[in-house]
């Protein structure tokens, strides 16, 4: 069975431009989530998708953002315009709910470079 | 301090010796978890203790859970030099289990 997966591993972008991240999810999980690393802090929680509608968007940090899960399969992150301050590590995980569990498996994450 | 916080943030130890990372966590959760990451690759999920546990051992990982400090250890008996991650925990909360990350712990086992 496919993991999750995420495209791209590594994008370089210039301040001011558009990038698009995508995961695939664990084919049957209900949950997606986003979250993102800067470097040298902590691994920060950004959106929770339940199929295809948001359940928790605390973490986007602002309107630069937009996430979407259309159909509920792969989701997007937009990053638009990008600014230096986005460059990190973004994982995406799934979960499939059971028994009190909640196990989140992540993607290898997309490390975005904005110069 | 941070919730999930980790202790020590960077750990260097010789094969064959023991490493034993610490978390420590504000809020009440449901259970904590432990991830591991390689270099360039994403997280995995080594272990869950539940909020009602105390101890929990799968082969060389033995996470044990004080909830009234609000603390975890992580303790990898035997290190190898592919136990080379970072090691964070994370706790999960409310009823759609929020998560959240701490720093990690780099772990260094040289051969």
């Amino acid at each position: 069975e496919a993991g999750v997966t995420q495209f791209p591993s590594h994008s370089v972008i210039e301040k001011g431009q558009t990038v698009t991240l995508r995961c695939d999810p664990i084919s049957g999980h209900d949950n997606l989530y986003w979250y993102r690393r800067v470097m040298g802090k902590e691994i920060k929680f950004l959106l929770h998708f339940v199929k295809e509608s948001k359940q928790d968007e605390s973490g986007m940090p602002n309107n630069r953002f937009l996430a979407e899960r259309t159909g509920g399969t792969y989701s997007t992150l937009k990053v638009q315009p990008a600014e230096l301050e986005d460059s990190g590590v973004y994982f995406c995980a799934s979960s499939q709910v059971a028994s009190g569990k909640n196990i989140q498996y992540f993607g290898a994450g997309t490390r975005l470079s904005v110069l | 301090s941070q919730q999930g916080e980790e202790d020590p943030q960077a750990l260097s130890i010789q094969e064959g010796e023991n490493a034993t990372m610490n978390c420590s966590y504000k809020t009440s959760i449901n259970n904590l978890q432990w991830y591991r990451q390689n270099s360039g690759r994403g997280l995995v999920h080594l272990i869950l203790i539940r909020s009602n546990e105390r101890e929990k051992h799968s082969g060389r990982l033995r996470v044990t859970l004080d909830t009234s400090k609000k603390s975890s250890s992580l303790l990898i008996t035997a290190s190898r030099a592919a136990d080379t991650a970072s090691y964070f925990c994370a706790t999960y909360s409310g009823g759609y289990q929020k998560v959240t990350f701490g720093i990690g712990t780099k772990l260094q086992v040289i051969p």
